[in-house]
């Protein structure tokens, strides 16, 4: 199936360290979605970027539409051992009624202690 | 204020059987969509369904199908399951904004 791509793949990092991870794609989307999925779990929404060159922050989290509108990043400041999961980023494609999303491959970020 | 929810949590079925698996939107949301996720995988998506009509599909064969109630609820139907058909299927709904809110999902394996 059609998933965009993540990087990095996964990543273990200290506590309190700053995490960036990116998500690009040959398409263009007019939504960027950032989740973060524990292990068993639905993903749940951290960030929703509408326009090419947003920056958007949730807490410690900021996330950006990219310019060309094929990418999007995703920061994390401070981590902490609970940021531990898999992110995904998602874009949407489509108008209402016959949208769907496209998901990335997902970043493991495992924190340190 | 209830959000999207899924049964049952798990299920296990074997090879040839049908299962159904059911979804209830976040309070508001009327379209509802359907993902797979295979382990170590992000998620596929299946279909999705508004106005109870399905409206778009993903790359799935058509032993997979759906309905979607007056309610908004939902069902996902599998047929002639296959092994490769065991994952995590996540529903999710999504409100005017575009954001897409998930369940916790069901995880079927099949035998």
């Amino acid at each position: 199936g059609q998933q965009l791509n993540q990087s990095p793949q996964s990543m273990f990092i200290q506590e309190g360290e700053d995490v960036s991870m990116n998500c690009t794609s040959s398409s263009i989307f007019n939504t960027w979605l950032w989740y973060k999925q524990d292990p068993g779990e639905g993903p749940v929404l951290l960030i929703a970027l509408y326009k090419a060159g947003e920056l958007t922050s949730n807490g410690r989290l900021t996330a950006q539409f990219g310019t060309t509108r094929k990418d999007s990043f995703l920061n994390i400041s401070a981590s902490i051992p609970s940021d531990v999961g898999i992110y995904f980023c998602a874009g949407l494609l489509g108008a209402s009624g016959t949208y769907k999303y496209i998901f990335g491959t997902g970043t493991r970020l495992k924190v340190l202690a | 204020d209830a959000g999207v929810t899924q049964s049952p949590t798990h299920l296990i079925k074997t090879r040839g059987q049908q299962v159904t698996l059911r979804c209830s939107p976040k309070s508001g949301h009327d379209t509802v969509s359907w993902y797979q996720q295979a382990l170590g995988q992000g998620p596929q998506f299946i279909f999705q369904y508004y106005e109870e009509e399905e409206r778009q599909r993903g790359n799935f064969p058509d032993r997979f199908s759906g309905h979607q109630f007056p309610n908004y609820s939902s069902e996902l139907n599998v047929n002639a399951l296959l092994l490769g058909d065991s994952a995590l299927y996540l529903c999710a709904s999504r409100d005017l904004s575009d954001e897409q809110f998930f369940g916790p999902g069901t995880r079927l394996t099949v035998l």
